[in-house]
């Protein structure tokens, strides 16, 4: 099945303890997103991939960062997390063939106290 | 700027009627534009998109929307609505001339279908 995974779904951290959120899709694409959902916001992008060892900022890049080692996997990195980054991470792929459709994983849910 | 306004936080109609979503945009070029919808605790998932072509496109779920360009605006229609229809509903763009597929999001529109 084709599909975007997430891990973890949910995580509870203290300020300033480093993190990782894994993304990983199977279908080969070679663009990846990173969106943070907040209330009355909708989704903002963090962070982006267009290939292999390709990333560049989104629109809210401050305090994450991103590695795209290989094709399948893009993790968001929260070097330092604080409570400002509470939120609703999505992670997203697509490609040209992919008729210009998004697809996105199920989210995880960050607290940082 | 590229930006998209969804003017209601929340739509509220009866099952068996008519909804509309409302999504309103502004891109420098011409856009693509796409719904999507989020069920709770689960990701966004597709419902349909505006490429080129015909102004009117019909998505998963009996949803349709209709590609109005001089009013600028890609409203989200189903003609029945169901109990299970009810959801957060994100309006998206992307400009076409923008090779990053970038997409922006409106705030969302929760539909609340009563039985």
């Amino acid at each position: 099945e084709a599909q975007v995974t997430q891990n973890p779904r949910y995580l509870i951290t203290v300020t300033g303890k480093k993190l990782t959120v894994t993304c990983s899709q199977n279908m080969n694409h070679e663009y990846m997103s990173w969106y943070r959902q907040d209330p009355g916001l909708g989704l903002r992008q963090i962070y982006y991939s267009m290939n292999v060892e390709v990333t560049d900022k989104g629109d809210v890049p401050e305090g994450y960062k991103v590695s795209r080692k290989e094709k399948r996997n893009f993790p968001l990195i929260l070097e330092s997390p604080s409570p400002n980054q509470t939120s609703l991470y999505f992670c997203a792929s697509s490609s040209p063939l992919a008729k210009n459709i998004q697809y996105f994983g199920a989210g995880t849910r960050l607290s940082v106290l | 700027a590229q930006s998209v306004a969804q003017p209601e936080d929340q739509v509220n109609v009866a099952e068996g009627n008519p909804l509309t979503v409302k999504c309103t945009y502004s891109v420098s070029g011409n856009p693509y534009l796409f719904w999507y919808v989020q069920y709770p605790n689960r990701g966004l998932q597709f419902l349909l998109k505006y490429i080129t072509g015909d102004n009117l496109v019909k998505g998963s779920y009996g949803f349709e929307a209709e590609f109005n360009k001089s009013q600028t605006s890609f409203h989200l229609k189903k003609p029945s609505a169901l109990v299970s229809d009810s959801a957060l509903y994100f309006c998206a763009v992307r400009d076409r001339v923008d090779s990053s597929y970038k997409l922006i999001f409106g705030s969302g529109t929760r539909l609340l279908v009563r039985p």
